[in-house]
Parts: structure tokens; sequence; C-alpha cells
């Protein structure tokens, strides 16, 4: 079965830093990918999915994240990270015929 | 824009209690997810639905909870009775299709407490 491992529960990044946030999946077939953003007490929102098209994906809110098979791994990352960028991230992976899986999630905090 | 309704927002009751969370996916969407949360955990997959038919109850613990579309529209979750381990975000989601590559797109939650 899919699986996906968010590596760091929490980041924390000042405004206008990098931010990197971390995804390894493990997969039999090629899997579709996705992140997803929850802020406080509210459901997740698609930042961005992989579905086999262009390895380099953008997404929403200037997110963007690279499928790297040859890794196992769909790093999420922006080049400048915005106060409002504070929030959960969860890593998901889906295959033909799985449910999706999502990670445990990273705790993103930007300082100012 | 269209979004995924739920309702309670919050729900807090005690233990052996019943509950029923209700969730009114996007207009169109046959498929209808219902996730629960555990805090500091990601989504977890309790049942899924192609139109009103379940396609997935897998992990729906079956003793104590159910779920039901009766047409194919909206739908309700039920716990009974409820336990100390069902305190948790109870998230809805639909999509269009239910292939791996369709966007879901998730409601606010509810998030319930059981004293």
């Amino acid at each position: 079965a899919q699986s996906v491992t968010q590596l760091g529960s929490h980041v924390s990044v000042s405004e206008g830093a990098l931010v990197l946030l971390r995804c390894n999946y493990s997969s039999s077939v090629p899997p579709y990918l996705f992140w997803y953003v929850q802020y406080p007490n509210q459901g997740l929102q698609l930042l961005l999915k992989y579905t086999s098209a262009a390895t380099l994906v953008k997404g929403i809110n200037g997110f963007e994240a690279e499928f790297k098979k040859s890794e196992t791994s769909f790093h999420l990352t922006k080049p400048s990270a915005h106060m409002s960028d504070a929030a959960e991230y969860f890593c998901a992976v889906s295959d033909p015929g799985n449910d999706m899986r999502f990670g445990a999630g990273t705790r993103l905090t930007v300082k100012p | 824009e269209a979004e995924v309704a739920q309702s309670p927002r919050y729900k807090i009751t005690e233990k052996s209690q019943a509950v029923a969370f209700w969730c009114d996916p996007i207009s169109g969407h046959a498929t209808l997810y219902w996730y629960r949360q555990i805090l500091g955990q990601g989504p977890e997959l309790l049942v899924q639905f192609q139109d009103e038919s379940v396609v997935d109850d897998s992990q729906l613990p079956k003793d104590r909870f159910s779920a039901e579309r009766l047409k194919g529209v909206d739908s309700t979750l039920k716990i009974q009775p409820a336990e100390l381990g069902d305190s948790a975000m109870y998230l809805c989601a639909s999509s269009l299709v239910s292939t791996s590559t369709d966007t879901q797109y998730f409601g606010p939650g509810t998030r319930l407490t059981v004293l």
C-alpha cells in the first residue's frame, strides 16, 4: 500500500526566507501526489498536485513542488515566506485502486 | 465559489451519547468522503460514497459508526455510542469523480469532543 512520510513535524522560518517542507512517498505504481494546507479549525485546501505531467508543479500562493522519482520525494518550496503562510501542510499520495493517504503533517511557523 | 458545507462546526458530547454530523458536498460532485483527523495527525478515510452507494468503508468502525447518503447528495455520519477516543475533527470532502487524480474539496470540519 502507498504511504507518505513528512520529515519534520515543525518547521520555523523567518519572513522572507525560503520555505522547504519535505515529503517522501512509497508506492508500488506511479503515484499521484498532492500538497494541502490547513489553517486552524478549517478544512484542507489544495495547494498543488502532480499527476505524471511536468515534474515541477506550480501551485497557489507561490508554492511549487518537484517530483523526483529517483529519490521518491515531492518536497514543497516557496522562495520567500509570508506571515500568512503559517499553517499545517499535508502531503498525500494516491494511486489507482487505493484511497488517498496523508502524511502526519508539518506545522510551519513564520517569524517576523 | 462553491464550497462543501458541514454542520455543526463544534460538538461536545458525553461518553455513550449519540452524535451526528451533516455534510453537503459541492453541487454535481458524485463522490463524497468522510475523514477522521486526530489532533497532530493527517486525515484518515472512514467512508467513501459514489452517488448513494458505499464504495469503501473498510476503515469505518461499523459497531458504532454509520454513514448514509440516501439521495446521493448530502450525507450524515453517526456515532452511537460515542467513546472518549472518538474525539477528533471529522472532515467531509467531495470530488467530481472518483479517479485517483481528481481533486478533493474539503469542508471546514466538525470538531468533536467526547467527555
